[in-house]
Parts: C-alpha cells; sequence; structure tokens
C-alpha cells in the first residue's frame, strides 16, 4: 500500500520552461510534506517543504502547492534549468515521524 | 564538510557474512534515520533514533538487522548472515527538532552488494 505516490515516473523539459512535478498522498493524518532531489551516488537533498496549514510554498524557482482536498502537491521549478535534471521525491510526514517517501520522478531539462 | 557522512561508501560481501556500516550525523542533529533504497523506488524507513533512543523500527527490519547509537552521536548499522536481498543503497539521514516541521539531511549512503 503506497501513502505516497508519483504516477510520472520520468519527465522531459525544454529549458526555461516550468517543469510540474506531482505527489498525491492517501494519508490524511499527514501535516508536513517535502521535496528532495537526487543525483547519482548521492544522497537526497533537501529542496524544499511545506506545512498541511499552507496551500503555497516558494523558494526562488521553486514553488510547492498543497491542495489537502484532493490529497495533491506539485513541485513547480520556473525556468527549468539542466542542472535540475535529477530524481525528485516527495516525502510526507505526521507530525514529524513516520516520513514516507514516494518512488521518485526523474526530471530530465533538455537544452 | 559539517554534513551527514556514511562509511563506507561501497561495500561488496559474500552471502552469509555479516556487514556494518557507519553514520555521522551533523553534530546538533538530535535525531538519526536510517533508509534502505532500492532501484526504481524511493526510500524506504528502516528505524530511528532520538538521542541514543531507538524509538522506532519498520517491520522491514528482521533480526538480521539491528542499530545502535550509543552515545547519541555517531550510529551503527549491522545485517548479519547477509542475503542476496539486502543488495541496496543504505541511507542515514539526521534532523534537529524543535518543532514538528522536520527535515532530514541525507549522507551519500553506502551501497550494498551481497554476491
Amino acid at each position: 500500500d503506497q501513502q505516497v505516490k508519483q504516477n510520472s515516473p520520468s519527465l522531459s523539459v525544454q529549458e526555461g520552461r516550468i517543469s510540474i512535478l506531482n505527489c498525491d498522498y492517501t494519508n490524511s493524518m499527514f501535516d508536513y510534506f517535502l521535496w528532495y532531489k537526487k543525483y547519482p551516488a548521492e544522497g537526497p537533498t533537501f529542496l524544499i517543504s511545506i506545512s498541511s496549514i499552507k496551500d503555497k510554498n516558494e523558494d526562488g524557482r521553486f514553488t510547492v502547492f498543497l491542495n489537502k482536498s484532493a490529497k495533491h502537491l506539485s513541485l513547480h521549478i520556473v525556468p527549468s534549468q539542466p542542472g535540475d535534471s535529477a530524481v525528485y521525491f516527495c516525502a510526507a510526514s505526521t507530525y514529524g515521524q513516520n516520513f514516507v517517501f514516494g518512488p521518485g520522478t526523474r526530471l530530465s531539462v533538455l537544452p | 564538510d559539517t554534513g551527514v557522512s556514511q562509511d563506507p561508501r561501497h561495500k561488496i560481501t559474500k552471502r552469509g557474512q555479516n556487514v556494518t556500516f557507519r553514520c555521522d550525523p551533523i553534530s546538533e542533529h538530535n535525531r538519526l534515520y536510517w533508509y534502505r533504497q532500492t532501484l526504481g523506488q524511493g526510500p524506504e524507513f528502516l528505524t530511528y533514533f532520538q538521542n541514543e533512543a531507538q524509538l522506532e523500527k519498520s517491520r522491514l527490519l528482521s533480526d538480521r538487522f539491528s542499530a545502535e547509537r550509543p552515545k547519541g552521536s555517531f550510529s551503527t548499522l549491522e545485517i548479519q548472515r547477509t542475503e542476496q536481498g539486502d543488495s541496496a543503497m543504505y541511507l542515514c539521514a539526521s534532523s534537529f527538532l524543535p518543532s514538528g516541521e522536520e527535515t532530514q539531511y541525507f549522507g551519500p549512503g553506502t551501497r550494498l552488494l551481497v554476491l
């Protein structure tokens, strides 16, 4: 039973355009959500997070949107750069515990 | 470098051997997590410590797996009688929990191959 789903295994986007990565969850008790980026042979790197009391959080080129009623969150990257090419993981937790990760989406930003 | 470090980065062993991995968290972090990641999957939670106390263990953590954090600083993960199914990337992460919004910082991982 996958509590956190990323239904697109891969995504290709042209440099300069918007990348939208999606994540769905099933556990309504999740109250904190994070996005991580992972390059080959490295551990995941924290990117951005959002608390369930908010519906949007922005940090530079990265914005995370949370739709609690739909149990859906998305990561927008604008503008996309070739260095953004990586695997992106969505993660969720409850009261700072029980972190659950999605299977990841591989983003390729084409020059 | 004050990030999370893991040692070794790679380990090749024969089935039935014991292996031990070490994780050094960010120094002021009181929580330490172990995850396992296989190809095409996200990290799967194994266990975590708050200071030296092991607070939760996943059902993925069979009796062959044991983790310790004796002084609330570094941690070790031991796998006894390794099996080919144990081949995976083992990730350590640490965090500091002053409030409910916790961010985990990951180490580079230890890639285990069991032959």
